[in-house]
Protein backbone atom coordinates (compact mmCIF):
# COMPACT_ATOMS: atom_id res chain seq x y z
CA UNK A 1 0.00 0.00 0.00
CA UNK A 2 1.46 3.31 -1.13
CA UNK A 3 1.70 5.91 1.32
CA UNK A 4 0.65 9.35 2.18
CA UNK A 5 2.48 11.23 -0.72
CA UNK A 6 3.50 15.30 -0.30
CA UNK A 7 6.07 17.74 -2.42
CA UNK A 8 7.57 19.60 -2.32
CA UNK A 9 10.25 17.81 0.33
CA UNK A 10 11.80 21.13 1.11
CA UNK A 11 10.92 25.28 0.23
CA UNK A 12 12.83 28.29 1.03
CA UNK A 13 10.67 31.53 -0.14
CA UNK A 14 11.29 35.10 0.60
CA UNK A 15 8.23 37.00 3.08
CA UNK A 16 5.50 38.06 1.61
CA UNK A 17 5.51 35.24 -1.00
CA UNK A 18 3.34 32.62 -2.13
CA UNK A 19 4.01 28.78 -1.53
CA UNK A 20 1.44 26.17 -2.29
CA UNK A 21 1.86 22.11 -0.85
CA UNK A 22 0.48 19.04 -2.63
CA UNK A 23 -0.68 15.99 -0.98
CA UNK A 24 -2.02 12.65 -2.26
CA UNK A 25 -3.44 10.77 0.85
CA UNK A 26 -3.98 6.99 0.91
CA UNK A 27 -5.84 5.54 -1.57
CA UNK A 28 -9.70 5.27 0.14
CA UNK A 29 -8.81 7.65 2.64
CA UNK A 30 -11.58 9.67 3.19
CA UNK A 31 -10.09 11.77 5.32
CA UNK A 32 -7.25 14.63 5.02
CA UNK A 33 -5.81 16.82 7.97
CA UNK A 34 -3.37 19.30 7.25
CA UNK A 35 -0.72 20.13 10.19
CA UNK A 36 1.69 22.99 10.99
CA UNK A 37 4.48 21.90 13.23
CA UNK A 38 7.21 24.18 14.60
CA UNK A 39 10.29 23.17 15.61
CA UNK A 40 9.93 21.83 19.27
CA UNK A 41 6.26 21.68 19.23
CA UNK A 42 3.45 19.13 18.69
CA UNK A 43 1.46 19.38 15.45
CA UNK A 44 -0.98 21.56 14.88
CA UNK A 45 -4.21 20.86 12.76
CA UNK A 46 -4.92 23.73 10.51
CA UNK A 47 -7.92 21.76 8.62
CA UNK A 48 -9.64 18.30 8.05
CA UNK A 49 -11.58 17.18 5.27
CA UNK A 50 -14.01 14.63 4.98
CA UNK A 51 -13.93 13.69 1.34
CA UNK A 52 -14.09 16.77 0.19
CA UNK A 53 -16.00 18.71 2.91
CA UNK A 54 -14.28 20.66 5.75
CA UNK A 55 -14.44 19.41 8.78
CA UNK A 56 -12.37 21.68 11.27
CA UNK A 57 -10.48 25.23 10.00
CA UNK A 58 -10.94 26.88 13.15
CA UNK A 59 -7.12 26.77 13.47
CA UNK A 60 -6.38 28.44 9.89
CA UNK A 61 -5.77 31.53 9.50
CA UNK A 62 -7.90 32.28 7.11
CA UNK A 63 -6.60 35.57 5.82
CA UNK A 64 -3.23 34.02 4.42
CA UNK A 65 -3.87 30.29 4.46
CA UNK A 66 -6.19 28.00 2.01
CA UNK A 67 -6.66 24.61 1.57
CA UNK A 68 -9.02 22.62 -1.08
CA UNK A 69 -9.46 18.91 -1.89
CA UNK A 70 -11.14 18.97 -5.05
CA UNK A 71 -12.72 15.52 -6.18
CA UNK A 72 -12.10 14.26 -2.52
CA UNK A 73 -8.79 12.65 -3.24
CA UNK A 74 -5.66 15.28 -3.86
CA UNK A 75 -5.60 18.68 -1.83
CA UNK A 76 -3.52 21.63 -1.64
CA UNK A 77 -2.60 24.17 1.06
CA UNK A 78 -1.12 27.58 -0.02
CA UNK A 79 0.35 30.55 1.82
CA UNK A 80 -0.02 34.25 0.78
CA UNK A 81 1.11 36.24 1.89
CA UNK A 82 4.14 34.02 3.56
CA UNK A 83 5.31 35.72 7.07
CA UNK A 84 8.27 34.80 8.85
CA UNK A 85 6.39 32.78 11.40
CA UNK A 86 5.30 30.50 9.01
CA UNK A 87 8.51 29.19 9.13
CA UNK A 88 7.54 25.09 9.56
CA UNK A 89 7.01 21.63 8.95
CA UNK A 90 4.27 21.17 7.17
CA UNK A 91 2.51 17.46 7.47
CA UNK A 92 -0.10 15.83 5.78
CA UNK A 93 -2.12 12.78 6.62
CA UNK A 94 -4.98 10.69 6.10
CA UNK A 95 -7.27 7.94 7.55
CA UNK A 96 -9.91 5.72 6.45
CA UNK A 97 -12.90 7.58 7.64
CA UNK A 98 -16.29 6.09 8.26
CA UNK A 99 -19.18 8.67 7.74
CA UNK A 100 -18.91 10.65 10.95
CA UNK A 101 -16.39 8.69 13.21
CA UNK A 102 -13.26 9.84 11.36
CA UNK A 103 -10.73 10.31 13.31
CA UNK A 104 -12.29 9.38 16.64
CA UNK A 105 -11.97 5.72 16.01
CA UNK A 106 -9.17 3.65 16.70
CA UNK A 107 -7.88 4.60 12.97
CA UNK A 108 -4.52 5.76 13.56
CA UNK A 109 -3.57 8.88 11.11
CA UNK A 110 -1.12 7.79 8.42
CA UNK A 111 1.16 10.71 7.91
CA UNK A 112 3.33 11.39 4.79
CA UNK A 113 7.18 13.18 4.85
CA UNK A 114 6.82 16.46 5.46
CA UNK A 115 7.20 19.66 3.57
CA UNK A 116 10.08 21.67 5.11
CA UNK A 117 9.06 25.75 4.47
CA UNK A 118 11.68 28.49 5.47
CA UNK A 119 11.07 31.91 5.13
CA UNK A 120 13.79 34.25 4.87
CA UNK B 1 -9.88 20.76 28.88
CA UNK B 2 -8.53 18.27 27.30
CA UNK B 3 -4.86 17.75 27.72
CA UNK B 4 -1.57 15.68 26.83
CA UNK B 5 1.56 15.95 29.20
CA UNK B 6 5.37 14.61 28.42
CA UNK B 7 6.95 15.35 31.17
CA UNK B 8 10.52 14.55 30.01
CA UNK B 9 11.84 16.46 27.19
CA UNK B 10 14.97 14.42 26.61
CA UNK B 11 15.89 10.62 27.49
CA UNK B 12 18.92 8.38 26.75
CA UNK B 13 18.83 4.92 27.05
CA UNK B 14 21.69 2.29 26.39
CA UNK B 15 21.29 0.28 23.21
CA UNK B 16 19.51 -3.45 23.82
CA UNK B 17 18.14 -1.72 27.33
CA UNK B 18 14.80 -0.69 27.83
CA UNK B 19 13.19 2.55 28.36
CA UNK B 20 9.54 3.75 29.51
CA UNK B 21 8.69 7.51 27.77
CA UNK B 22 5.76 9.10 29.81
CA UNK B 23 2.39 10.44 29.12
CA UNK B 24 -0.38 11.36 31.30
CA UNK B 25 -3.63 12.80 30.06
CA UNK B 26 -6.39 14.84 31.12
CA UNK B 27 -10.21 13.69 30.29
CA UNK B 28 -13.40 13.82 31.44
CA UNK B 29 -14.43 11.52 28.70
CA UNK B 30 -14.99 7.91 29.15
CA UNK B 31 -14.57 6.92 25.74
CA UNK B 32 -11.17 8.17 24.02
CA UNK B 33 -7.85 6.82 22.29
CA UNK B 34 -4.27 6.97 23.08
CA UNK B 35 -1.76 6.87 20.03
CA UNK B 36 2.07 7.18 20.15
CA UNK B 37 3.56 8.60 17.30
CA UNK B 38 7.92 8.38 16.36
CA UNK B 39 9.08 11.58 14.71
CA UNK B 40 13.30 10.56 13.41
CA UNK B 41 14.72 14.08 12.31
CA UNK B 42 13.72 13.39 8.65
CA UNK B 43 10.71 14.40 9.83
CA UNK B 44 7.82 11.55 8.93
CA UNK B 45 5.83 11.11 11.60
CA UNK B 46 5.03 6.95 12.22
CA UNK B 47 2.12 6.09 14.02
CA UNK B 48 3.65 3.26 16.52
CA UNK B 49 0.78 1.66 18.86
CA UNK B 50 -3.10 2.59 19.93
CA UNK B 51 -4.97 2.16 23.31
CA UNK B 52 -8.83 2.71 23.68
CA UNK B 53 -9.89 3.49 26.87
CA UNK B 54 -12.07 0.61 27.17
CA UNK B 55 -9.11 -2.15 26.56
CA UNK B 56 -8.86 -4.67 29.07
CA UNK B 57 -5.53 -5.08 28.00
CA UNK B 58 -2.37 -3.33 27.54
CA UNK B 59 -1.45 -2.84 23.84
CA UNK B 60 1.42 -4.27 22.34
CA UNK B 61 3.15 -4.34 18.81
CA UNK B 62 6.90 -5.84 18.36
CA UNK B 63 8.86 -4.15 20.52
CA UNK B 64 6.60 -1.58 21.74
CA UNK B 65 3.73 -1.79 24.49
CA UNK B 66 1.97 0.55 26.30
CA UNK B 67 1.83 0.54 30.06
CA UNK B 68 -1.96 1.90 30.56
CA UNK B 69 -3.32 3.01 33.65
CA UNK B 70 -6.54 3.83 33.06
CA UNK B 71 -6.90 5.40 37.08
CA UNK B 72 -3.86 7.16 36.84
CA UNK B 73 -4.97 8.40 33.06
CA UNK B 74 -0.86 7.46 32.40
CA UNK B 75 -0.36 5.74 28.89
CA UNK B 76 3.25 5.22 28.82
CA UNK B 77 5.54 3.65 26.25
CA UNK B 78 7.71 0.82 26.76
CA UNK B 79 10.61 0.20 23.90
CA UNK B 80 12.11 -2.86 24.92
CA UNK B 81 15.82 -3.82 23.89
CA UNK B 82 16.40 -0.11 22.09
CA UNK B 83 18.20 -0.27 18.53
CA UNK B 84 20.20 2.89 17.16
CA UNK B 85 17.07 3.56 14.87
CA UNK B 86 15.02 4.01 17.86
CA UNK B 87 16.58 7.85 18.53
CA UNK B 88 14.32 10.14 17.65
CA UNK B 89 10.64 12.53 18.80
CA UNK B 90 8.13 10.55 20.63
CA UNK B 91 4.71 12.14 21.07
CA UNK B 92 1.68 10.87 22.84
CA UNK B 93 -1.84 11.98 21.38
CA UNK B 94 -5.48 11.33 22.11
CA UNK B 95 -8.66 11.42 20.30
CA UNK B 96 -11.99 11.59 21.77
CA UNK B 97 -13.97 9.30 20.71
CA UNK B 98 -17.71 11.01 21.29
CA UNK B 99 -16.84 14.30 20.41
CA UNK B 100 -19.12 15.62 17.66
CA UNK B 101 -17.57 17.88 15.43
CA UNK B 102 -14.98 18.59 18.34
CA UNK B 103 -12.71 15.68 16.71
CA UNK B 104 -8.98 16.91 16.67
CA UNK B 105 -6.16 14.83 18.20
CA UNK B 106 -4.36 16.36 21.10
CA UNK B 107 -0.97 16.20 21.28
CA UNK B 108 1.75 15.99 23.68
CA UNK B 109 5.28 17.92 23.85
CA UNK B 110 7.50 14.74 22.22
CA UNK B 111 9.74 13.43 24.14
CA UNK B 112 13.53 13.38 22.21
CA UNK B 113 14.92 9.59 23.08
CA UNK B 114 18.34 9.14 22.21
CA UNK B 115 19.68 6.10 21.98
CA UNK B 116 23.38 5.32 23.02
CA UNK B 117 25.77 2.31 21.51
Amino acid sequence: EAGVAQSPRYKIIEKRQSVAFWCNPISGHATLYWYQQILGQGPKLLIQFQNNGVVDDSQLPKDRFSAERLKGVDSTLKIQPAKLEDSAVYLCASSPGDGHRGVYSNQPQHFGDGTRLSIL
Amino acid sequence: AQKITQTQPGMFVQEKEAVTLDCTYDTSDQSYGLFWYKQPSSGEMIFLIYQGSYDEQNATEGRYSLNFQKARKSANLVISASQLGDSAMYFCAMARHNAGNNRKLIWGLGTSLAVNP
